[in-house]
């Protein structure tokens, strides 16, 4: 596609429950961030892949939350045993890298609610 | 560790109004330097961005922005808003001097009235 692209664009789960969270970089682009951005707050950095470097994931609340990358491409975040406070939109980033143009281009994200 | 600062959380302009956003950033090597907008309902999308050159970058929107080397700044300026600049406005930068992340100041809620 011509963008990024995220899904589901909507999820709500109960609490306790796993959810995992696809995202779909622009072809080619070989970094990707996963950012949360809650009401009232700005964007929390969650994690990030530059090429077949090993990813920076100081972002990461807790160890419920994991991402992994398959083939330099698609990357899902999963969060296991929900909470509330977990509620929030996950944003999904990419761009070329950080030695070439390093825009990023943001998909719609995804609205997670915990009930 | 790297980090951006937004002083101004929430911003309310009457229309035709000057604009100025503060953004400094916490490191003094090279950077490439980001402003982003999000308007309601809708996703993130680049307003300008600095990597090398004029230091006096102008984006979309009549919207423009100084890379103050020395000040570790890069404010966003518009000299006359309009009612539908009211959105959220993002700084951020990237240390080019390693593969390091983008790393994004806490936003700038704009509110421009009639």
């Amino acid at each position: 596609g011509a963008g990024v692209s995220q899904s589901p664009s909507n999820k709500v789960t109960e609490k306790g429950k796993d959810v995992e969270l696809r995202c779909d970089p622009i072809s080619g682009h070989t970094a990707l961030y996963w950012y949360r951005q809650s009401l009232g707050q700005g964007l929390e950095f969650l994690i990030y892949f530059q090429g077949n470097s090993a990813p920076d994931k100081s972002g990461l609340p807790s160890d419920r939350f994991s991402a992994e990358r398959t083939g330099g491409s698609v990357s899902t975040l999963t969060i296991q045993r929900t909470q509330q406070e977990d509620s929030a939109v996950y944003l999904c980033a990419s761009s070329l890298g950080s030695t070439g143009n390093t825009e990023a281009f943001f998909g719609q994200g995804t609205r997670l609610t915990v009930v | 560790a790297q980090s951006v600062s937004q002083h101004n959380h929430h911003v309310i302009l009457s229309e035709a109004a000057s604009l100025e956003l503060g953004c400094n950033y916490s490191y003094g090597g090279t950077v490439n330097l980001f402003w982003y907008v999000q308007y309601p309902g809708q996703h993130l999308q680049l307003l300008l961005k600095y990597f090398s050159g004029d230091p006096l970058v102008k984006g979309i929107k009549g919207f423009e922005a100084e890379f103050i080397k020395s000040k570790f700044s890069f404010n966003l300026r518009k000299p006359s808003v309009q009612w539908s600049d009211t959105a959220e406005y993002f700084c951020a930068f990237l240390n080019t001097g390693t593969a390091s992340k983008l790393t994004f100041g806490t936003g700038t809620r704009l509110q421009v009235t009639l």
